[in-house]
């Protein structure tokens, strides 16, 4: 089956710097990769999604790039800002009756 | 249009009981998905259920924990003779489809004391 693996564990930055996570998968008939994102206590959230047929897909501050060919895709967020201190969860799945499979994590602390 | 419904979202059970957890999907989702989350871990899948049909449980526990998703009715995951390793945040997440976005509920939160 499926595995993601997911790097950094922790991740601390200053506001006003880009924070980088990275991911890789196993499985090559991976075709949708969501990253969700999860304060303390509270329910996991989509914050963007990419399919295989693209490559990038930017939404403000937010960007995800996908490698099929190296089986790793990244979640890239610009200008951080305290709020967006939370853990961030990669995720990888085909579309043929499998469910999601997530990566371990990333606790992202960002300070003023 | 409400979310994902779960409740009870905080459980107590002492060790040897059972525990059964629900979760009513977003309307117009016919796919309902479990995973369980320990304390400062990630999400681990646990089953994958239709209507009627369980399509995927290779992340279920041989024994003790059992999952529904009647015609009728919230989908329900029970856990048989609970021991405190049982304890975790578990979340029910639904889709409309194969491959397509799944939303969470807020969780259920399971103690065994």
């Amino acid at each position: 089956g499926e595995n993601v693996e997911q790097h950094p564990s922790t991740l601390s930055v200053q506001e006003g710097d880009s924070a980088v996570i990275k991911c890789t998968y196993s499985d090559s008939a991976s075709n949708y990769f969501p990253w969700y994102k999860q304060e303390l206590g509270k329910r996991p959230q989509l914050i963007i999604d990419i399919r295989s047929n693209v490559g990038e897909k930017k939404d403000q501050r937010i960007a995800v790039t996908l490698n099929k060919t190296a089986k790793h895709f990244s979640l890239h967020i610009t200008e951080t800002q305290p709020e967006d201190s939370a853990v961030y969860f990669c995720a990888a799945s085909i579309q043929a009756g499998t469910a999601l499979i997530f990566g371990k994590g990333t606790t992202l602390s960002v300070s003023s | 249009n409400a979310g994902v419904m779960q409740n009870p979202r905080h459980l107590v059970r002492r060790r040897g009981q059972e525990a059964r957890l629900r979760c009513s999907p977003m309307k117009g989702h016919s796919h309902v998905y479990w995973y369980r989350q320990l304390p400062e871990e990630g999400l681990k899948f646990m089953v994958y259920l239709q209507k009627e049909n369980i399509i995927d449980e290779s992340g279920m526990p041989k024994e003790r924990f059992s999952a529904e998703f009647p015609k009728e009715g919230p989908s329900i995951l029970r856990i048989q003779q609970v021991v405190r390793g049982d304890s975790a945040a578990y979340f029910c997440a639904s889709s409309p489809g194969d491959g397509n976005t799944i939303y969470f509920g807020e969780g259920s939160w399971l103690t065994v004391v």
